[in-house]
């Protein structure tokens, strides 16, 4: 039960176009759909943006969008906004019906 | 408006024990599968354990295993988490969460337990 692997930080201006990998196994995000991310501002509890690998729960702007290639997720958030700064977080279902969160990765609004 | 809401955290001595509960609002708690997840300080997302629709099938994470136990008790509307032998390392926010085909959609705000002597 490793945590799936995120970078530490990614940056970008208002605008651009972000992306934050997470990299497993096959045993998590290579073997199942049920790869989810989050994002969580500071103090706050976190928030789904994407399940079952690209889709948006109602609500959530279609800035965000997420993808899969083998054992690495993608989250990209395009057309940045001030509001995005936070951490986000992946999560993927696991063998032994387990789940994983991903290290988090903090996103930063130039 | 769907609530969860968390309860039962505080300070702890290494080895002693503490129940947890969330209490949910808004919507059918027995038709959904519930989460715990934790949060150290300064730290990321930890899924602890999950429970099914009727509480008979419970999976946790290795680190808690055989020391935490997860339980429900729908006509009350209560999600608990039993946690005994607790440790340092367990020192978080503890979230309760609803399902959602394999994440989760609501979260409570979160309970502080703090395991120090």
């Amino acid at each position: 039960q490793s945590a799936l692997t995120q970078p530490r930080s990614v940056s970008g201006s208002p605008g651009q176009s972000v992306t934050i990998s997470c990299t497993g196994t096959s045993s998590d995000v290579g073997g199942y759909i049920y790869v989810s991310w989050y994002q969580q501002h500071p103090g706050k509890a976190p928030k789904l943006v994407i399940y079952d690998v690209s889709k948006r729960p109602s609500g959530v702007p279609d800035r965000f969008s997420g993808s899969k290639s083998g054992n690495t997720a993608s989250l990209t958030i395009s057309g940045l906004q001030a509001e995005d700064e936070a951490d986000y977080y992946c999560c993927s279902y696991a063998d032994s019906h387990t789940y994983v969160f991903g290290t988090g990765t903090k996103v930063t609004v130039l | 408006e769907v609530q969860l809401v968390e309860s039962g955290g505080g300070l702890v001595q290494p080895g002693g024990s503490l129940r947890l509960s969330c209490a949910a609002s808004g919507f059918t708690l027995s038709s959904y599968w519930i989460h715990w997840v934790r949060q150290a300080p300064g730290e990321g997302l930890v899924w602890v354990s999950r429970i099914n629709l009727d509480g008979r099938t419970t999976n946790y994470a290795d680190s808690v295993k055989g020391r935490f136990t997860i339980s429900r008790d729908n006509a009350k509307n209560t999600l608990y988490l039993q946690m005994n032998s607790l440790k340092a390392e367990d020192t978080a926010v503890y979230y309760c969460s609803r399902d959602f085909t394999g994440g989760s959609d609501y979260w409570g705000q979160g309970t502080l337990v703090t395991v120090s002597s």
